[in-house]
């Protein structure tokens, strides 16, 4: 069974510039999840997916980042404009009969 | 609202020795409990989870944790650690949503 695939691996961007992460879940999980790992610290959930409905959003800092699963399956997290403190890991991760989560690989992002 | 610690940045011990990383926890009801384990660039591997039955559970590369109600503890055992156990281990409860601890690097020397 295929992991949690997640796209770039790595980006560096400069601040004020916009990045796209985009997520595809193990086939069959309604639930999707990201997170935003900043490094020294355990990850932070930004916003979950209940197939193309949000969840929890809460905290999410809505005036930069936005999520989308419109079909339900795959996912994109979108920073804009950047920050220098959106450095940090951002992992996808998705579940079937929840609590137990699985994770990408990540996306590991540099603003400089 | 939920929380979790890890109350030691780094453990270190030696190959074959038994190894405990520990996390305590704070949950208004009963809580669901994971721990995660990740290499480098990698993402989070899931070990073994308590929801409820026994408080021994045993979990993936031998490891295993033991619940413990009173002390609000979730504690990461390994009888015999191996070098390729070193790595960045994560706690986490789950209460409405999943909270994770700062990790704990755990290194095994030869």
């Amino acid at each position: 069974e295929a992991g949690v695939a997640q796209s770039p691996r790595y980006k560096i961007i400069e601040k004020r510039q916009s990045v796209a992460f985009w997520c595809n879940p193990i086939s069959g999980h309604a639930t999707l999840y990201w997170y935003q790992q900043i490094l020294g610290q355990g990850p932070k959930l930004l916003i979950q997916f209940q197939n193309n409905g949000v969840v929890d959003d809460s905290q999410l800092p809505k005036d930069r980042f936005s999520a989308e699963r419109l079909k339900g399956v795959d996912s994109t997290l979108k920073i804009q404009p950047a920050k220098l403190e959106d450095s940090a890991v951002y992992l996808c991760a998705s579940s079937l009969s929840e609590p137990t989560q699985y994770f990408g690989p990540g996306t590991r992002l540099l603003v400089l | 609202a939920q929380s979790v610690a890890q109350p030691e940045d780094q453990v270190n011990v030696a190959e074959g020795n038994p190894l405990t990383v520990k996390c305590t926890y704070s949950v208004s009801g009963n809580p669901y409990l994971f721990w995660y384990v990740q290499y480098p660039n990698r993402g989070l591997q899931f070990l073994l989870k308590y929801i409820t039955g026994d408080n021994l559970v045993k979990g993936s590369y031998g490891f295993e944790a033991e619940f413990n109600k009173s002390q609000t503890s979730f504690h990461l055992k390994k009888p015999s650690a191996l070098v390729s156990d070193s790595a960045l281990y994560f706690c986490a409860v789950r209460d409405y949503d999943m909270r994770f601890g700062a990790g704990t690097r755990l290194t095994v020397k030869p």
